[in-house]
């Protein structure tokens, strides 16, 4: 069981828009602006594409964005395209001895 | 533009020691954080430990008392060493660099899959 629970997966039509959900702690998304969403592809590397809960890194579509309240941080997906399907994986600080906590993950479908 | 590429071997046996090298090109291992993240199939993520500009290391406390991390700056390289494998610890094992902020990671190796298996 992961630390942080997120769904195990999620669906949308293209061009649609979706959320998917990260709740953690007080200890961990509750207390610290530093969650961060990852997509992971079949066969590649995680890639970072939320980070500080809200940051977009650049060359990250701006359909990509990230909020957090209270203990639960979300990635919204705004204009659902192809590509976009993929897992996804959000990431908290979770103070200087765990360091940090992950999800387990997310599947996203477009139909 | 950062660069990470792991090697080491991709087989082992239960009690056997781990060893993974990442390379790093695109900008000097001392100047950033640096660390190593591992993905059992069809699993989730799992920090495994930094190493600082510094040279200074911290683990996750699950893995602390089998894992050593460590830099050799003149060949821009830092290595992990896991000890006492089973086959649990059969992942795909991830370099990656901390972006500058913390608890996040901005550029990955490809990973390699480390299996143990009797």
């Amino acid at each position: 069981q992961s630390a942080l629970t997120q769904p195990a997966s999620v669906s949308g039509s293209p061009g649609q828009s979706i959320t998917i959900s990260c709740t953690g702690t007080s200890s961990d998304v509750g207390s610290y602006n530093l969650v961060s969403w990852y997509q992971q592809h079949p066969g590649t590397a995680p890639k970072l594409i939320i980070f500080e809960a809200t940051k977009r890194p650049s060359g990250v579509p701006n359909r990509f964005s990230g909020s957090k309240s209270g203990n639960t941080a979300s990635l919204t997906i705004s204009g659902l395209q192809a590509e976009d399907e993929a897992d996804y994986y959000c990431c908290s600080h979770a103070g200087s001895y765990i360091y940090v906590v992950f999800g387990g993950g997310t599947k996203l479908t477009v139909l | 533009q950062v660069q990470l590429q792991e090697s080491g071997p991709g087989l082992l046996k239960p009690s056997e020691t781990l060893s993974l090298t990442c390379t790093v090109s695109g900008g000097s291992i001392s100047s950033y954080y640096w660390s190593w993240i591992r993905q059992p199939p069809g699993n989730t993520l799992e920090w495994i430990g930094y190493l600082t500009p510094s040279g200074t290391t911290k683990s996750n406390p699950s893995l602390e008392s089998r894992v050593t991390i460590s830099v050799d700056t003149s060949m821009n390289q830092f290595s992990l060493k896991l000890t006492s494998v089973t086959a649990a610890d059969t992942a795909i094992y991830y370099c990656a660099k901390i972006k500058t902020g913390g608890a996040s990671w901005d550029y990955w190796g490809q990973g390699t899959l480390v299996t143990v298996s009797a």
